[in-house]
């Protein structure tokens, strides 16, 4: 059992369909994650939220967007999204981001984009 | 840029037989670690090393850590099937404060009866 929680497990949508992922975790952890990882691919970092702040962006298309309500959970909003969008989307979390700590993964997101 | 390379990216091996995935990678970096990824599940935390010459081992398996080469391995003792999995190593990039991984491609190891 993964402590990180992501729902729901699979999506299906359309290009015009907004929705949103959730991730949480109950462990204190004051870090939390977005990974996209694509099919045979590693994971690749989207979003790094610190204490509940975006600490780091990395170029997303605005198509999503992501917020942290509090330090327990993690949404990822999503609009407008292509077809290449389709992948696992990965939830991780961690102590803080620099204390060398491993980041816990949750099981994931599938996501196909009609 | 940081760059993280493992070899070889596919392995395909006898049960009982040993075998050593590398990783290296292009900045200086501390902090390493090696994940587990079964198909269609989620990462699992492995092995962190947090400093030169730094050694762990789990079971079948045992990772170390050169930061003046850059190169982490990851050995693999006499394996069994239920090793079959791809293995991720991931460097640790501080970006604006904030700690970054950066993957490897990954390796997909195969063992064999």
């Amino acid at each position: 059992d993964t402590e990180v929680t992501q729902t729901p497990k699979h999506l299906v949508m359309g290009m015009t369909n907004k929705k949103s992922l959730k991730c949480e975790q109950h462990m204190g952890h004051r870090a939390m994650y977005w990974y996209k990882q694509k099919a045979k691919k590693p994971p690749e970092l989207m979003f790094v939220y610190s204490y509940e702040k975006l600490s780091i962006n990395e170029s997303v298309p605005s198509r999503f967007s992501p917020e942290c309500p509090n330090s327990s959970l993690l949404n990822l909003h999503l609009h407008a999204l292509q077809p290449e969008d389709s992948a696992l989307y990965l939830c991780a979390s961690s102590q803080d981001t620099s204390t060398g700590m491993s980041q816990h993964f949750g099981d994931g997101t599938r996501l196909s984009i009609l | 840029e940081l760059k993280v390379e493992q070899n070889p990216l596919f392995l395909s091996m006898q049960e009982g037989k040993n075998y050593t995935i590398y990783c290296n990678y292009s900045t200086t970096s501390d902090r390493l670690y090696w994940y587990r990824q079964d198909p269609g599940k989620s990462l699992e935390s492995l092995f962190v090393l947090l400093s030169n010459g730094a050694v762990k081992q789990e079971g079948r398996l045992m990772a170390s850590l050169d930061t003046k080469a850059r190169l982490s391995t990851l050995h693999i003792t006499a394996a069994v099937h239920d090793l079959s999995a791809t293995y991720f190593c991931a460097v640790d990039l501080l970006q604006g404060g904030s700690e970054k991984l950066v993957f490897g491609k990954g390796t997909k190891l195969t063992v064999n009866p």
